[in-house]
């Protein structure tokens, strides 16, 4: 059983396209993140959710939305993708929020943004 | 502003070597530290973690590191490295009493078998 999984794997669109992102979790967890790793492999977490609430949104351009229809979702939708969006992209669920948890990590989503 | 630094960005090892890989912080309120690996072409799975208690901790396949407080570091260490623990490893720092995590930039370890 995947514990976190995306979809999809790989994405390939171009400049100016509007893309999602889903995550589900099946761990029971009310914390989720999203995590972006560049090419240089640096991580940097872009959103938390807690129970389907925001709780962290770092300074990501507003073209990023998240949303959480429930605890075990967590989609990312980007509009108007740009060359620097490329990237690889991390769902994470946590089972205690507070920095408490250690977390769980998806398989991740290649973008290229061409 | 809170940073995790690892300073070893590249180690090549040759197989029964011993392995510290270093990593500080800047904090100085409470913090829960974790080690993550990455192993090529996989999502990043949990090594060991650290909330109170004991400052050596173990974790899988072998690995431990230790917390000390007054260095702000969390070195993760593991005796005799195996061709298998070829990968990138990530220290992580969340604060306590926030959702805030913050990664260090990785160390990519490489095992000569």
């Amino acid at each position: 059983d995947t514990a976190v999984s995306q979809t999809p794997k790989y994405l390939v669109t171009q400049m100016g396209n509007d893309k999602s992102i889903k995550c589900e979790q099946n761990l029971g967890h009310d914390t989720m993140y999203w995590y972006k790793q560049d090419s240089k492999k640096f991580l940097k977490i872009m959103f938390s959710y807690n129970n389907k609430e925001l709780i962290i949104n770092e300074t990501v351009p507003n073209r990023f939305s998240p949303k959480s229809p429930d605890k075990a979702h967590l989609n990312l939708h980007i509009n108007s993708l740009e060359l620097g969006d490329s990237a690889v992209y991390f769902c994470a669920s946590s089972p205690r929020h507070g920095g408490r948890g250690e977390q769980y990590f998806g398989p991740g989503t290649r973008l290229t943004v061409t | 502003a809170q940073s995790v630094s690892q300073h070893n960005h590249h180690v090549i090892l040759s197989e029964a070597a011993s392995l510290e890989l270093g990593c500080n912080y800047s904090y100085g309120g409470t913090v829960n530290l974790f080690w993550y690996v990455q192993y090529p072409g996989q999502h990043l799975q949990l090594l060991l973690k650290y909330f109170s208690g004991d400052p050596l901790v173990k974790g899988i396949k072998g690995f431990e590191a230790e917390f000390i407080k007054s260095k702000f570091s969390f070195n993760l260490r593991k005796p005799s490295v195996q061709w298998s623990d070829t990968a990138e490893y990530f220290c992580a720092v969340a604060i306590s009493g926030t959702y805030k995590y913050i990664f260090g930039t990785g160390t990519r370890l490489k095992v000569l078998a």
